[in-house]
């Protein structure tokens, strides 16, 4: 267990409708990362959010949104998926606002199909 | 457009022997790499990583080679074990440390045979 939780662990839905996933990061860590994997892709940086703040943006795709809550817990909205969209989405941690020489801390991931 | 590149999607390896998986980039302000290891249905996990002004940096078993001039990083398994089998992702940063966005590789998957 790496301390960075993210459910569901797998969502199917079809296209045309709206998800979300959510993220708790490691106790204490202020930052949270978004990233999605598709298949035989690396992952692909898709947002950061620092102590509630918008920190860096990746190529994210506008019905995509996401928000970090004063409880540090975050949230990746997903609207009006396309069969695309259908990928591994992880979520990440770290006490800074930055990674640092250690990395930062993955979830297991959230595997969104679109039917 | 892949700035970092895993030209290998697999590498079959005998258990003690040395594993070598490598890594292109192109993007010549990365100025910080990470290796990160992944099982089945788990997340990522950091194995190592190297800032630009060095050319290697060893942990244990583990040890990853920059090379800047040609663009090229390797991580050198030494001995390989089966519990090494997983999907190993090299990733850059063009922020150092500072990073909050990484530059991921497609992955190559080791298989160590026992």
């Amino acid at each position: 267990d790496s301390g960075v939780t993210q459910t569901p662990k797998h969502l199917i839905t079809a296209t045309g409708q709206r998800v979300t996933l959510r993220c708790s990061p490691r106790s204490g860590d202020l930052s949270v990362y978004w990233y999605q994997q598709s298949l035989d892709q690396g992952l692909q940086f898709l947002i950061q959010y620092y102590n509630g703040e918008e920190r860096a943006k990746g190529n994210i795709l506008e019905r995509f949104s996401a928000q970090q809550f004063p409880d540090l817990h975050s949230e990746l909205n997903l609207s009006s998926l396309e069969l695309g969209d259908s990928a591994l989405y992880f979520c990440a941690s770290s006490v800074e606002g930055w990674g640092g020489s250690n990395g930062y801390t993955f979830g297991s991931g959230t595997r969104l199909t679109v039917v | 457009d892949q700035q970092v590149k895993q030209n290998s999607p697999s590498l079959s390896v005998q258990e003690g022997r040395i594993s070598i998986l490598n890594c292109d980039y192109t993007n010549s302000m990365f100025d910080y790499f990470l290796w990160y290891k992944k099982y089945p249905a788990e997340g990522p996990t950091f194995l190592i990583s190297i800032s630009s002004i060095k050319d290697k940096n060893e942990d244990g078993r583990f040890t990853v080679f920059l090379n800047k001039s040609a663009k090229h990083l390797s991580l050198h398994i030494v001995p390989s074990q089966p519990g090494d089998s997983a999907v190993y992702f090299c990733a850059a940063s063009a922020e150092g440390t500072s990073y909050g966005k990484l530059t991921f590789g497609q992955g190559t998957i080791l298989t160590v045979h026992p």
